[in-house]
């Protein structure tokens, strides 16, 4: 079983729709989770955190499942600067001072004018 | 800040080739790390260097070797280049208890 998994889209959606992914993890010691963007031939970058209780960075809400071990990405009012690859990722701490990511492979948005 | 570099953008081998890829961070980052991208796999991380002086395999390490020259610069070798290791590589770097990396823009590699 993959460890990170994702809906690889595509999504096409128009302007102005509302959109979720979803991600689900298996390694249930893991402790930290992101959703990083990659624009085409780009590099990730962060999006935002996800925790437990939810949270909101204005048209985008991130949700955790920590029993379900499910985490989502509902992104509102959708603009055409939106379409990206959405990268799920997880991480237990490692213990050595350092984090691994590891990454789900990607589902990929596009916004239709 | 330039954040994270790296260097070459692009490079075409040919199999048994080796090359260096260099990674550089200017902000004083502690951790850095190096992935491979594949279409259809996602990012798989190579090694990583928790701090100056230490490194650790990753998922995938055969094939590679690292060296973490100071605190600023972190190389990937590939000693003997083979087709499988075509893929695009993107170095990273974060704080040792930071969950956020941030990463370089990537260097395209082919390997023919």
């Amino acid at each position: 079983r993959k460890e990170v998994e994702q809906d690889p889209g595509p999504f096409n959606v128009p302007e102005g729709a509302t959109v979720a992914f979803n991600c689900t993890y298996s390694n249930s010691a893991s402790q930290s989770f992101f959703w990083y963007r990659q624009d085409c031939r780009k590099e990730p970058k962060l999006l935002m955190s996800v925790y437990s209780s939810g949270n909101e960075d204005g048209r985008f809400t991130a949700q955790l499942n920590r029993a379900s071990q499910y985490i989502s990405l509902l992104i509102r009012d959708s603009k055409l600067s939106d379409s990206a690859t959405y990268l799920c990722v997880v991480t237990p701490y490692s213990g050595a001072g350092s984090y691994q990511l590891t990454f789900g492979k990607g589902t990929k948005l596009s916004v239709i004018p | 800040n330039a954040g994270v570099t790296q260097t070459p953008k692009f490079q075409v081998l040919k199999t048994g080739q080796s090359m260096t890829l260099q990674c550089a961070q200017d902000m004083n980052h502690n951790s850095m790390y190096w992935y491979r991208q594949d279409p259809g796999m996602g990012l798989r991380l190579i090694y990583y260097s928790a701090s100056e002086g230490t490194t650790d395999k990753g998922e995938v390490p055969n094939g590679y070797n690292v060296s973490r020259l100071n605190k600023r610069e972190f190389s990937l070798r590939l000693e003997s280049a083979a087709p499988s290791q075509t893929s695009v590589y993107f170095c990273a770097s974060s704080e040792p208890r930071e969950e956020t990396q941030y990463f370089g823009p990537g260097t395209r590699l082919l390997v023919l």
